[in-house]
């Protein structure tokens, strides 16, 4: 069964550090998402992803990120200078369509220290 | 933008209880997900919803779309149905391309 990947699954970086966390999505979805989700609190959207562009971000989504699909499988996050409060469960999922069922990847814990 | 609620917050069940769980939201979707969130941390697709009712083994989903709620329904509930349940609605309108999650209902099942 086709199924969204991400990795790492866990990374730890220091405090100013930049990150790239990296998925791979459904290969006929043509639509990319990334959410995260801090310990204890609910999933919140941050972007999404359609035809090389951001379709819709969230006012979390700032000129901290940005998102990138560097070649015809990978969908990447970046996160530039990193805060203690940036530390969350970061998932990327794909939809064929917003309407469609969207499908999520096992999460990237991202801890900042 | 569009509120969703879950209830219970939290639920505490003995094995083999059957249970259910609510998602209200404020305004009309195209799109109503269940997903249950396993220990490890993994977001796990139970239903995509955004009308009528479905059945999967113990678990069956019902949304009624005009009066805005969805419920999700376990049946003879195992110990391995323990974690948390979160309903994710997409808002009808253009433009539109995110889900929004609810807090989730927090499922314990005991032996």
């Amino acid at each position: 069964e086709p199924e969204v990947t991400q990795t790492p699954s866990h990374q730890v970086t220091q405090m100013g550090q930049e990150v790239i966390l990296r998925c791979v999505p459904i290969s006929n979805h043509l639509y990319f998402y990334w959410y995260r989700q801090i310990l204890g609190q609910k999933v919140e959207f941050l972007v999404s992803f359609y035809n090389n562009e951001i379709s819709e971000k969230s006012e979390i989504f700032d000129d901290q990120f940005s998102v990138e699909r560097p070649d015809g499988s990978n969908f990447t996050l970046k996160i530039r200078s990193t805060k203690l409060e940036d530390s969350a469960m970061y998932f990327c999922a794909s939809s064929i369509t917003p309407n469609t069922e969207a499908f999520f990847g096992q999460g990237t814990r991202l801890t900042v220290v | 933008g569009i509120q969703v609620e879950q209830s219970p917050p939290d639920l505490i069940l003995q094995e083999g209880a059957n249970s259910t769980l609510r998602c209200n939201f404020s305004d009309s979707v195209n799109n109503l997900q269940w997903f249950h969130q396993n220990p490890w941390g993994q977001l796990i697709n139970l239903f995509y919803i955004p009308s009528g009712t479905k059945q999967n083994g113990r678990l069956s989903a019902t949304t009624v779309a005009t009066e805005r709620y969805s419920l999700l329904y376990i049946s003879s509930s195992q110990t391995t149905d323990s974690g948390v349940y979160f309903c994710a609605v997409g808002a009808s309108g253009a433009g539109s391309y995110q889900l929004t999650f609810g807090k989730g209902t927090k499922l314990s099942v005991i032996p």
